[in-house]
């Protein structure tokens, strides 16, 4: 069964430097969750979107901004990039908020590592 | 705000053994789901198992299953017969308000 795919799986940046982040949800699958894991750290959220629209927010950065585009893909943007930046970004996708349940399947990530 | 508190840091069993890793949370909603990820060394996020609030029945995937005390907003995974490969990374995630809620994790091994 296809899974949430993102890319890329690693990205080196330097500080001040921009970074896109994308994921391609699970086919059909309406909504998109965005975490941040840092090391040794529990995920944190950070935005979503359901069928286009941002649908909540939380612990993000004003450097950072995010959108989910026609095909239900999302890309996370990220701007003037620190070294507290590095991290593990996680995906996530869900058939729609409406649903129950609401399992939330989550990609491999794209570990983001600021020098 | 929802939390949800992991207080068992790191946990160890015996291989064919069983364990439980305990999460409580808390929340003044009623309807709500509770989740067990398991992340391995790979870093992968991988769904565990998956509990109802307003199901009183507790959840059961094969090995795994879950103590349910909603009254007393405790939620805990009990592995049965503990296998090498169990060991990971343990998330208790409440789902509320459209998103996942993580505590922090109990890193569970496994002694062969």
């Amino acid at each position: 069964a296809a899974g949430v795919i993102q890319s890329p799986r690693h990205l080196i940046k330097e500080k001040r430097e921009t970074a896109t982040l994308k994921c391609y949800p699970i086919p059909r699958h309406d909504t998109v969750y965005w975490y941040q894991q840092g090391p040794g750290q529990d995920p944190q959220f950070l935005i979503s979107f359901y069928e286009k629209m941002q649908s909540d927010k939380g612990s993000i950065p004003d450097r950072f901004s995010a959108q989910q585009f026609s095909d239900y893909h999302s890309e996370l943007n990220m701007s003037s990039l620190e070294l507290g930046d590095s991290a593990l970004y996680f995906c996530a996708s869900s058939p729609g908020p409406g649903l129950p349940g609401n399992i939330q399947y989550f990609g491999a990530g794209t570990r983001l590592s600021v020098l | 705000a929802q939390t949800v508190t992991q207080s068992q840091p790191e946990m160890s069993v015996q291989e064919a053994e069983t364990v439980t890793l305990s999460c409580t949370y808390d929340t003044s909603e009623s309807d709500y789901y509770l989740f067990w990820y398991k992340q391995p060394p790979s870093r992968q996020m991988i769904l565990v198992i998956r509990q109802e609030a307003y199901k009183q029945q507790n959840a059961t995937e094969n090995r795994f299953s879950v103590n349910f005390q909603k009254a007393a907003k405790s939620f805990s995974l009990k592995i049965s017969d503990s296998q090498l490969g169990d060991a990971a990374m343990y998330f208790c995630a409440y789902f509320g308000n459209e998103k996942l809620t993580f505590g922090t994790g109990t890193r569970l091994t496994i002694i062969p």
